[in-house]
Order: C-alpha cells, then sequence, then structure tokens
C-alpha cells in the first residue's frame, strides 16, 4: 500500500535560513510526487510535482525538491525563508499510471520567526 | 475566478442532521476528488469521479455518505445523520485525464463542524 512519512510535525526557522522539510514514501512502482502549501483556513497550492526526468525539480515561491529513488525520498528545500512561508506542507504520492487518489502525509507545520 | 469552488465555506449543524456540500471543478476538468482533512492530518481520499461515473470509494465513506456528480459537472457530497466525528475539512480536487502527469486542484473546504 502507498505511504508518505513527514517525520517532522513541527518546524522553526528564522527568517533568511534555509529549509529543508522531509518526506518519505512507500510505493511499489515509479511514484509521482507532489508538495503542497496550505495557509490557516485555505485549500491546497501546489508548490512543485516529480514525474520524470530531472531529479531535481524547481516549483513556485522559489522551493525545490529532489527525488531519491534509493532513499525513498522527495525532500523539499528553500535556500532562504521569508515569514510569509509559515504554512502547513504537505507530501504526496500518486500513480505513475494516470490520474488516480494521492496518498497524503501528515504535514509539517512550518513556523519562521524574525 | 475559473479555480475550484465549494460551498458553503463553513457549515455548524447539529448531531443527526444531514448536510450537502457542492463542488464546482474547473469547467474542462473530467475527474473530481473527495478527500477529508482532520485537525493534524492531511487529507485523506473518500471518492473520486470520472465525468459523472464514481471510480472508487474508500473505506472511510460510511453508507452514510453519498457522492453524485451529475451529467459530469458539479458534485454534491452528502453526510446522512451526522456524527460529531464527522467534523473535519471537506476538500474538493479536481484534475484533466492526461497521459503522462496531471495536477489536482484543490478548492478551499468546506469546514463541517458537528455539535
Amino acid at each position: 500500500a502507498q505511504s508518505v512519512t513527514q517525520p517532522d510535525i513541527h518546524i522553526t526557522v528564522s527568517e533568511g535560513a534555509s529549509l529543508e522539510l522531509r518526506c518519505n514514501y512507500s510505493y511499489g512502482a515509479t511514484p509521482y510526487l507532489f508538495w503542497y502549501v496550505q495557509s490557516p483556513g485555505q485549500g491546497l497550492q501546489l508548490l512543485l510535482k516529480y514525474f520524470s526526468g530531472d531529479t531535481l525539480v524547481q516549483g513556485i515561491k522559489g522551493f525545490e525538491a529532489e527525488f531519491k529513488r534509493s532513499q525513498s525520498s522527495f525532500n523539499l528545500r528553500k535556500p532562504s525563508v521569508h515569514w510569509s512561508d509559515a504554512a502547513e506542507y504537505f507530501c504526496a504520492v500518486g500513480s505513475h499510471s494516470g490520474n488516480t487518489p494521492l496518498v497524503f502525509g501528515k504535514g509539517t507545520r512550518l513556523s519562521v520567526i524574525a | 475566478d475559473t479555480g475550484v469552488s465549494q460551498d458553503p465555506r463553513h457549515k455548524i449543524t447539529k448531531r443527526g442532521q444531514n448536510v450537502t456540500f457542492r463542488c464546482d471543478p474547473i469547467s474542462e476538468h473530467n475527474r473530481l476528488y473527495w478527500y477529508r482533512q482532520t485537525l493534524g492530518q492531511g487529507p485523506e481520499f473518500l471518492t473520486y469521479f470520472q465525468n459523472e461515473a464514481q471510480l472508487e470509494k474508500s473505506r472511510l465513506l460510511s453508507d452514510r455518505f453519498s457522492a453524485e456528480r451529475p451529467k459530469g459537472s458539479f458534485s454534491t457530497l452528502e453526510i446522512q445523520r451526522t456524527e460529531q466525528g464527522d467534523s473535519a475539512m471537506y476538500l474538493c480536487a479536481s484534475s484533466l485525464d492526461l497521459a503522462g502527469g496531471h495536477e489536482q486542484f484543490f478548492g478551499p473546504g468546506t469546514r463541517l463542524t458537528v455539535l
């Protein structure tokens, strides 16, 4: 069965510092991986996705993620965090074969301090 | 606005009452998904449609839940005889069925509180 683990429930970083949010997945075939961000009271916004090709993917708002098949990981990174990045971040996995329901991790809440 | 919309945004109801939520997907999208999100959790899949056909239902979708997508456009999710455990955010997403990659676009959600 598919599963996603986000080991960090809550992370606090200083504004301007670098960020890495961890995501590990379990999937029996080639996964289709996503990172979504959710601000309070809002729906989910897609930051980036990995389908195939280059394992380092660039997303919106200066985020990037690297797919590492050997580690079953898809960690999200940002070199310099802004206060507006404070939100909940979700990693998700889907089927590579087409549109299917996504399986989400439990999320990592990011707090940004001055 | 051409995004996914959901109505209502908030619903407070008493235990035992029935509630219905509506989702309007992006107009050209043929896939529509319902997810439920409880506090401190990620979204969990409930059901999804391709056009008007309901393709899959999760074990989370008890007999009290029913979803429809008449004519393959908007969708409704009804919960009968609500229970306090139904309190959650109900998220709708839509996508275009394409080979080689897809993205699910999410609506703002309907927050249900069952008293």
